[in-house]
């Protein structure tokens, strides 16, 4: 079984441009989670997709930051503009919505804003 | 609220135990116990449910005090392979795909 697919693994880029990240989740999971991850800290959520509908996004900063998961599968998240405090690792997970919660995690795109 | 891991980091040589602990100061549902290595993803190891018994997985066990509002993370006889960073991710209901709140981690470094 393929794990969460995540694209690409690096980005860097200026301050001020705008940047996308890209998710595949495992099949047949219908919960979708958006987290960054700081150096030497915890994953945090920014937003949780139950299907296609967005049902947690009140840790995302929505005045740069935006998701979208249309037809309740893949999933991008931008940035736009970039802020230099927006480097950090986007982590994608997965879980099936009736289990124990699992979380599945991608390998993460690591971005640095220069 | 983000639970509190502890301790931050440790060293240990190969075959030697350790504990990791997971404080929250709320009334938990359940923990989540993760390992990240370096550039990875983090890969889950277990999950302590409410009302659970103590979990294994190899020669790596934990435990849920739902009282206390902590669970441990026991390694013993630790590998090489058990180096990385684990966190502790807590959920406070029982929905199927609530949020988890993770810790800030602890590193883990065998050595040799």
């Amino acid at each position: 079984e393929a794990g969460v697919v995540q694209s690409p693994r690096y980005k860097i880029i200026e301050k001020k441009q705008p940047v996308a990240f890209w998710c595949n989740p495992i099949s047949g999971h219908n919960t979708l989670y958006w987290y960054r991850q700081n150096l030497g800290q915890g994953p945090e959520l920014l937003i949780r997709y139950e299907n296609e509908e967005a049902v947690d996004d009140s840790q995302l900063p929505k005045d740069r930051f935006s998701a979208e998961r249309l037809k309740g599968v893949d999933s991008t998240l931008k940035i736009q503009p970039a802020e230099l405090g927006d480097s950090a690792v986007y982590l994608c997970a997965s879980t099936i919505r009736q289990g124990k919660n699992i979380q599945y995690f991608g390998a993460g795109t690591r971005l640095s804003v220069l | 609220q983000q639970p509190v891991q502890s301790p931050q980091a440790v060293i240990l040589r190969e075959g030697e135990d350790a504990v990791i602990n997971c404080s929250s100061s709320k009334a938990l549902y359940s923990v989540h116990w993760y390992r990240q290595k370096h550039g990875e993803a983090p890969v889950f190891l277990m999950i302590l449910l409410k009302g659970g018994e103590q979990k294994g997985h190899e020669k790596i066990s934990a435990s849920f005090n739902e009282k206390k509002q902590q669970s441990s993370l026991y390694l013993t006889a630790s590998q090489l392979s058990y180096s990385g960073t684990y966190f502790c991710g807590t959920a406070e209901s029982q929905g199927g795909s609530e949020k988890l709140v993770f810790g800030k981690g602890t590193k883990l470094t065998v050595n040799p």
